[in-house]
């Protein structure tokens, strides 16, 4: 069973940093691509990054380019979203997710989320 | 950056309706459309991939159609765990894949 479980968000100041954390287990997580998807309050998704399974291609969305990077560790099965420059617009619920193949295309299995809170 | 649009934003329906969702792109896509299912508080579901591929483990109830600029997610006959908020999100091309702006689907 594919299990998915983020942490490191919190409260954070506007101008801040946080790294969040997503620990993968129950599938072979060096194969796949993983993404991050943001959702804030009461609001719709918005897809946040990728980044491919072999030679670990990455992108973003243009409302966080030059302050967010995504990377992966596949020797610790974790995905991580380095979060600096926060600003308010980043309050959401920041959700890790697997995709269904090596490239970044559809994330299919999805964590329950970590709460970003970014207010002074 | 392509634009979704998904219609209608909210929708009233009973259990054993059929119901129908749209989603219309900006740009063509070909089938590179995805729909997820979103209940309260709790993470989103994958559906349907590739346009109408239903994703394992999903009821035969959802199918999704659509090709281009245009989609549909269609359920035949709802069933009362149905009722949750949809959404619609293109995967072409290289990121960043957009989603639409969700379809609430509240019980009549």
């Amino acid at each position: 069973e594919v299990q998915l479980l983020e942490s490191g968000g919190g409260l954070v100041q506007p101008g801040g940093s946080l790294r969040l954390s997503c620990a993968a287990s129950g599938f072979t997580f060096s194969s796949y691509a993983m993404s991050w998807v943001r959702q804030a309050p009461g609001k719709g998704l918005e897809w946040v990054s990728g980044i491919s399974s072999v030679g670990g291609s990455t992108y973003y969305a243009g409302s966080v380019k030059g302050r967010f990077t995504i990377s992966r560790d596949d020797s610790k099965n974790t995905l991580y979203l380095q979060m600096n420059s926060l600003r308010a617009e980043d309050t959401a619920v920041y959700y890790c997710a697997k995709d269904l193949e090596d490239i970044v295309v559809v994330p299919a299995d999805w964590g329950r989320g970590t709460l970003v809170t970014v207010s002074s | 950056d392509i634009q979704m649009t998904q219609s209608p934003s909210s929708l009233s329906a009973s259990v054993g309706d059929r119901v129908t969702i749209t989603c219309r792109t900006s740009q063509s896509i070909n089938n590179y459309l995805n729909w997820y299912q979103q209940k309260p508080g709790k993470a989103p579901k994958l559906l349907i991939y590739a346009a109408s591929s239903l994703q394992s483990g999903v009821p035969s109830r959802f199918s999704g159609s659509g090709s281009g600029t245009d989609f549909t997610l269609t359920i035949s006959s709802l069933q009362p765990e149905d009722f949750a908020t949809y959404y619609c999100q293109q995967s072409y091309s290289t990121p960043p894949y957009t989603f639409g702006q969700g379809t609430k689907l509240e019980i009549k």
